[in-house]
């Protein structure tokens, strides 16, 4: 079984400042690991995704996540907020199961950003 | 490529009618998986399809069901719609290259009165 846990519903940083948005993740056999982000009455867009290769994971809009496997983390992170940024943030988990990969998804993260 | 196209984007049925949401993927993508979201229990797995079959399958009760016609689009249908069933369904495809990485449409936003 897997299941992801994001630390803090709300998260609220001033413009300019560090974004850090919490994920822990847990799985019985070697995850691929994603962030996804969800606008107002929108899908979800993906991030970014780590998938065995290098551990810090660039993505879009300058965010970026690191792959922790001792701490079973993998923590969002952008160096400055932009207020374009406010939406709701998922992390989620996915392994191989039969022929598909099924991810599990944490309950989400407002990020919420201040002029 | 066009990206995920749900229709209808904004529903609103009667308490025991039934209902049905569509989904075309993204061309080129065989496999369609279909979430319900809801404030209360945020993003749950309903099912997936692939090549007309359904390969997985979530922890729904069986009013909700699934089909996948052989151009991939798919189909959900929810019957006897409950108060409960208000929420955020949105569909997803892969492709077989990159069959980990989804690829959400808008959603179709059901409300059930």
């Amino acid at each position: 079984a897997q299941s992801v846990t994001q630390l803090g519903s709300h998260v609220s940083v001033s413009e300019g400042a560090l974004v850090l948005l919490r994920c822990n993740y847990s799985s019985s056999v070697p995850p691929y690991l994603f962030w996804y982000v969800q606008y107002p009455n929108q899908g979800l867009q993906l991030l970014l995704k780590y998938t065995s290769a290098a551990t810090l994971v660039k993505g879009i809009n300058g965010f970026e996540a690191e792959f922790k496997k001792s701490e079973t983390s993998f923590h969002l992170t952008k160096p400055s907020a932009h207020m374009s940024d406010a939406a709701e943030y998922f992390c989620a988990v996915s392994s191989r199961s039969g022929g598909s990969y099924i991810p599990t998804f944490g309950r989400g993260t407002s990020l919420i950003v201040h002029p | 490529k066009a990206g995920v196209t749900q229709t209808p984007r904004y529903l609103i049925k009667t308490r025991g009618q039934q209902v049905t949401l569509s989904c075309s993927p993204i061309s080129g993508h065989r496999s369609v998986s279909w979430y319900q979201q809801t404030p209360g229990q945020g993003l749950q797995f309903l099912f997936e399809y692939f090549s007309e079959t359904q390969r997985n399958k979530g922890n729904f009760p069986g009013r909700f069901s699934g089909r996948q016609f052989s151009n991939s689009r798919s189909e959900m249908n929810v019957s006897t719609l409950e108060l409960g069933d208000s929420a955020l369904y949105l569909c997803a495809s892969t492709g077989t290259g990159t069959s980990y990485e989804q690829y959400f449409g808008p959603g179709t936003r059901l409300t059930v009165t």
